[in-house]
């Protein structure tokens, strides 16, 4: 499972409030990534990392921030969540040596009313 | 931004029957995967292919990595109850700094009658 653990695993919220989800890996892996999933459209990529402090924008990184100040934890952030945002947020490390393999952790089911 | 079609969205197949989906893109792609997911968890890496005409197997999996770079295939042999699931492609560009950054299928939902 590449030691990747997500929390929380299921959230609900309210509109308007702010959500932090974690993730957390135990393998020292460089990449980190975050990927959102919603019905019919597979997983889209909202934000990435590619060490402590260095981190990108992925495809539908609006709405959300991010931040890495430890190999170990990546933490995805909704400022002020919208029901847009009710989805499944899935963190992925790339397979050391890989040129594209991610392993995925478990997912947290977040619900935004 | 770049678009993965895959089909077919769902199957319904009697065990021991063989399966095929397969994935297009408007797009080249010089990295293809095929994952399954199951209920409540992370998708789980099945197979990666790596160059154009690529042919790799798993035990009963077999995908291709197209020859324009645009499209894959997967094929499931002998399907067993287990092999229950959703299966994703996804395409990765070329370079260093593509790496993880992958481009989903819609997904085929895959139901195995016993």
């Amino acid at each position: 499972d590449a030691g990747i653990t997500q929390s929380p695993r299921h959230k609900v919220t309210e509109t308007g409030t702010p959500v932090t989800l974690r993730c957390h890996q135990t393998e020292n892996h460089r990449y980190m990534y975050w990927y959102r999933q919603d019905p019919g459209h597979g997983l889209r990529l909202i934000h990435y990392s590619y060490g402590v402090k260095d981190t990108d924008k992925g495809e539908v990184s609006d709405g959300y921030s991010v931040s890495r100040s430890k190999t170990e934890d990546f933490l995805l952030t909704l400022e002020s969540a919208t029901s847009s945002q009710t989805s499944v947020y899935f963190c992925a490390i790339l397979r050391r040596g890989s040129a594209g393999e991610l392993f995925f952790g478990e997912g947290s089911r977040l619900t935004v009313l | 931004g770049q678009q993965l079609n895959q089909s077919p969205q769902s199957m319904f197949i009697q065990e021991g029957e063989d399966v095929s989906m397969n994935c297009t893109s408007s797009s080249i792609f010089n990295t293809w995967l095929w994952y399954k997911q199951e209920p409540g968890e992370g998708p789980v890496l099945l197979i990666a292919l790596y160059k154009a005409g690529e042919l790799t197997s798993n035990g009963r999996l077999t995908a291709q990595f197209g020859i324009t770079r645009k499209d894959s295939f997967l094929n499931i042999s002998a399907s067993i109850p287990s092999d229950v699931g959703i299966y994703f492609c996804a395409g990765q560009g070329a370079g260093g700094t593509s790496y993880g950054k992958l481009t989903f299928g819609q997904g085929t939902i895959l139901t195995v009658h016993p």
